[in-house]
């Protein structure tokens, strides 16, 4: 069964500081990884997509790795800001399959 | 730009009654979603249609029951609702049902099934 797992489970850091997310799957054949910021009360919105070739994503101050041998992802945020307090959910797509496997999320919160 | 539009957002059944969960997208997408999302888990698909007229089971389909009306809306329909069924639904669409379909969601709705 395609699994992804997310870890730590939920975290505090202080603003201004760095922090990084931790994604495992095992997701086979694996297709893409996609990194999901959902605000409380509010739908997912895409933070980035990864494919097998590419090792690393920014979109602003969030930055995606992705070592598809491991089967494990990381979401970096630089600098972090009251507003990225949040919770982040990995999802990878299989080859040729529609369906999509879905992390439980890491919950954030950036203290001022 | 409205993208995925979902009413209501908020909802209190008794066990036994029915409803309908409305979606809609303005993106011209082709495939559309519904999704659950409970506490400590993922979220987790229901059904889906791929394309105007055509609907398929997800992996959690049991005791729902959904409609394509044309290609922009897409209802989720819960024939009698019971307290397991209380969960945040998410409807989502995509350009395509491909693997590379990147989703973009609704608000999502609460429903409270007592």
């Amino acid at each position: 069964k395609n699994q992804v797992e997310q870890s730590p489970q939920s975290l505090i850091i202080l603003e201004g500081k760095n922090c990084t997310l931790q994604c495992n799957y095992t997701v086979s054949p694996f297709s893409n990884l996609r990194w999901y910021k959902q605000d409380t009360g509010r739908g997912p919105v895409s933070l980035t997509i990864m494919t097998f070739s590419e090792n690393t994503k920014s979109n602003g101050r969030y930055t995606a790795t992705l070592d598809a041998d491991t089967k494990q992802s990381s979401l970096h945020i630089t600098a972090s800001q009251l507003s990225d307090s949040a919770s982040y959910i990995c999802v990878v797509s299989a080859r040729n399959d529609y369906k999509l496997s879905f992390g439980a999320g890491t919950t954030v919160t950036v203290r001022a | 730009n409205a993208g995925v539009t979902q009413t209501p957002k908020f909802q209190v059944l008794k066990t036994g009654q029915s409803m309908t969960l409305q979606c809609a997208q303005d993106m011209n997408h082709n495939s559309m979603y519904w999704y659950r999302q409970d506490p400590g888990m993922g979220l987790r698909l229901i059904y889906y249609s791929a394309s105007e007229g055509t609907t398929d089971k997800g992996e959690v389909p049991n005791g729902y029951n959904v409609s394509r009306l044309n290609k922009r809306e897409f209802s989720l329909r819960l024939e009698s609702a019971a307290p397991s069924q209380t969960s945040v639904y998410f409807c989502a669409s995509s350009w395509n049902r491909g693997e590379n379909g990147e989703l973009f969601f609704g608000e999502g709705s609460r429903l409270t099934v007592l």
